[in-house]
């Protein structure tokens, strides 16, 4: 079961490029990297999601290296709403790997004007 | 949203007495499950369900139960309810849409136990 590492907490300000690396050292060939929002009062929300090299769509890009040990959220120029806990998640979802999900406590995101 | 919704929204109840949360889906999804949430802590993973009837426990499970009598209503069932139980429960869904393979959330349930 891969375990994750990202940061608690980071800041940045409205209009710039945020960059949140999740560390993954122990994933396994079948797994996925999977990326999640989270608002107060709500439940977590999917963003992207990815196996190798890079994915991008409508809100985010997700960065990953050869070797899939880490992998890197992009998300470009944020805004103020932007402002959120972002989740890094690894697992065999093919199988029906959610049961073994560990959200881990996130990354915490503070967008200021 | 994937028509999930989720009852109560809000409760507090008293230490020894028995809660139900109701998970309701509308979209004819397999697997469904509950989690719960504390503060300073990512969601921790209660019990799931791959089907009607068919139920099995996640990291959590101790103090819960759940059940599953029809594919749209996911029950979470605290038995005996205590402090340490006071949490956020989220319940979600899992497909696979436009090749990837998404959970969805409902909007929560706040429960607190005194």
């Amino acid at each position: 079961l891969a375990k994750t590492t990202q940061p608690i907490s980071m800041d940045s300000y409205e209009g710039q490029e945020v960059n949140i690396t999740c560390s993954h050292n122990n994933i396994a060939t079948n797994d996925y990297i999977t990326w999640y929002q989270q608002f107060p009062s709500q439940g977590p929300r999917f963003i992207i999601q990815g196996y190798k090299t890079k994915v991008t769509n409508e809100v985010a890009s997700l960065f990953i290296p050869a070797d899939r040990k880490s992998s890197t959220l992009s998300l470009p120029r944020v805004s103020l709403s932007d402002t959120a806990v972002y989740y890094c998640l690894v697992g065999d979802f093919l199988s029906g790997g959610y049961n073994k999900l560990i959200f881990g406590a996130g990354t915490r995101l503070a967008v200021h004007p | 949203d994937a028509g999930i919704t989720q009852s109560p929204r809000h409760k507090v109840t008293e230490t020894g007495t028995p809660v139900t949360l109701r998970c309701h889906q509308t979209e004819n999804h397999r697997y469904m499950y509950w989690y719960r949430q504390d503060p300073g802590h990512g969601l921790r993973l209660i019990h799931y369900s791959y089907g009607v009837k068919d139920t099995d426990k996640g990291e959590v499970s101790d103090g819960y139960s759940v059940s599953r009598s029809k594919t749209e209503d996911f029950l979470l069932t605290l038995e005996s309810a205590t402090s340490s139980q006071t949490s956020v429960y989220f319940c979600a869904i899992s497909e696979s849409k436009a090749g990837n393979y998404e959970q969805y959330f409902g909007p929560g349930t706040r429960l607190t136990v005194t």
